[in-house]
């Protein structure tokens, strides 16, 4: 199984900072990595597929770079509806998997 | 747009069977989309269980796969879950989802549905 390595596993920030998030694999999975938000009692949201692209409907403060087996996940300028928790997956390989999530508190 | 809805027992005594299914309207069931099932336990993360094709072809995750079958009911358009032998490991919220054929993943969720494993 390909691991994902989120860091931090949480963190804590304020309205309007700039917040990255990092996802490592333990191996190569080619642009096949998507973001997803999570909010309590709610199912997951996609907010970004295909490494940097955007879901449409998704605010253009969050943004995704990386290659390989590095990604990131960028919000610019946090606004309070950010804190989640988010998760990154691969889907280049099967099982996909999540990384274990990122708690984003205020 | 694809609606799904989980349905299913909320408690299943350990060593029983966990039975789910997942009603899908808005599009065929026959349409080009993997329907597939992902587990959270309470406070934990996410977990790819697998999914299958309407022509019956199914990806399982290894780690549940000699426990696991997904099949799909074409005449009442919804798929469904069985893992057998349960434990309190499996107590979990259980999503079905959908993903497009060569689409990015997990377009559409159901809203999830809690099973409890316990005596």
């Amino acid at each position: 199984d390909i691991q994902m390595t989120q860091s931090p596993s949480a963190m804590s920030a304020s309205v309007g900072d700039r917040v990255t998030i990092t996802c490592r694999a333990s191996q190569g999975v080619s642009n096949f990595l998507a973001w997803f938000q999570q909010k309590p009692g709610k199912a997951p949201r996609r907010l970004i597929y295909a490494v940097f692209s955007l879901q449409s409907g998704v605010p253009s403060r969050f943004s995704g770079s990386g290659s390989g087996t590095e990604f990131t996940l960028t919000i610019s300028s946090l606004q309070p509806e950010d804190f989640a928790t988010y998760y990154c997956l691969q889907h280049n390989a099967y099982p996909y998997t999540f990384g274990q999530g990122t708690k984003l508190e205020i | 747009q694809v609606q799904l809805q989980e349905s299913g027992p909320g408690l299943v005594k350990p060593s029983e069977t966990l039975s789910l299914t997942c009603a899908v309207s808005g599009v065929s069931i026959s349409s080009s989309h993997w329907w597939t099932w992902v587990r959270q336990p309470p406070g934990k993360g996410l977990e790819w269980i697998g999914e299958i094709y309407h022509s019956g072809t199914t990806n399982y995750n290894p780690s549940l796969k000699s426990r696991l079958t997904i099949s799909v009911d074409k005449s009442k358009s919804q798929f469904s879950l069985k893992l057998i032998s349960v434990t309190a490991a499996d107590t979990a919220v259980y999503y079905c989802a959908a993903v497009g054929l060569g689409a990015p993943p997990f377009d559409y969720w159901g809203q999830g549905t809690l099973v409890t494993v316990s005596s």
